[in-house]
């Protein structure tokens, strides 16, 4: 198993541009996320999915867009980038249950938007 | 949005201390979880607790899960350089919302030979 990967790992936009980051899983897991993470900071969850179809907002959703087609990918998109955004956002994956409450986390991608 | 506030901030010892940090809310969770993040990677879980008062170890590892459920800390023992990194603390209230985990600012630990 690969776990969960996003990809790009580094980006630089420059403002006003869109774009996508990518993640994928390959543990059949039902609940996705995104976090952002800013220095000195937690992680900020954006939105989320408990399953294909369905998304939610979390606690920092502006400016961000999700979607769910299937149970592995769940692509985050940017359609106006401002500097603001400019933040390591990690994918996280988990499944229902006791022993699925644990989010497993990707590497991230390091987002800069000039 | 609410962030736990995690104490202490940043951590510097020598190997072989004994290291201790702690979250707290001023709401309740239903699971406490903990984990580490290296340099350029994402969080990794080191330890999940789901019952008030429980104590988990895991190797040198051990946290508890406060039994009024607000709070919760997290010891390493005898600590050793690969233990350098940042330790976040996650809240989760409800078992039907994995996806939501509420996390601690971070306690950034430093350890000198």
């Amino acid at each position: 198993n690969a776990g969960v990967t996003q990809t790009p790992k580094f980006q630089v936009l420059k403002t006003g541009q869109s774009m996508t980051l990518q993640c994928a899983q390959d543990m059949n897991h039902e609940y996705m996320s995104w976090y952002r993470q800013d220095p000195g900071m937690g992680l900020r969850l954006i939105h989320y999915s408990v399953g294909a179809g369905i998304t939610d907002q979390g606690e920092v959703p502006n400016g961000y867009n999700v979607s769910r087609s299937t149970t592995e990918d769940f692509p985050l998109r940017l359609l106006s980038a401002a500097p603001s955004q400019t933040s390591v956002y990690f994918c996280a994956s988990s499944s229902p249950g006791a022993g699925g409450r644990i989010q497993f986390f990707g590497p991230g991608t390091r987002l800069t938007v000039l | 949005g609410q962030q736990l506030n995690q104490s202490p901030q940043s951590m510097f010892i020598q190997e072989g201390e004994d290291v201790s940090m702690n979250c707290t809310s001023s709401s309740i969770f239903n699971t406490w979880l903990w984990y580490k993040q290296d340099p350029g990677e994402g969080p990794v879980l080191l330890i999940a607790l789901y019952k008030a008062g429980e104590l988990t170890s895991n190797g040198r590892l051990t946290a508890q899960f406060g039994i009024t459920r607000k709070d919760s800390f997290l010891n390493i023992s005898a600590s050793i350089p690969s233990d350098v990194g940042i330790y976040f603390c996650a809240g989760q209230r409800n078992t039907g919302t994995a996806s939501k985990l509420t996390f601690g600012t971070g306690t950034r630990l430093q350890v000198t030979l």
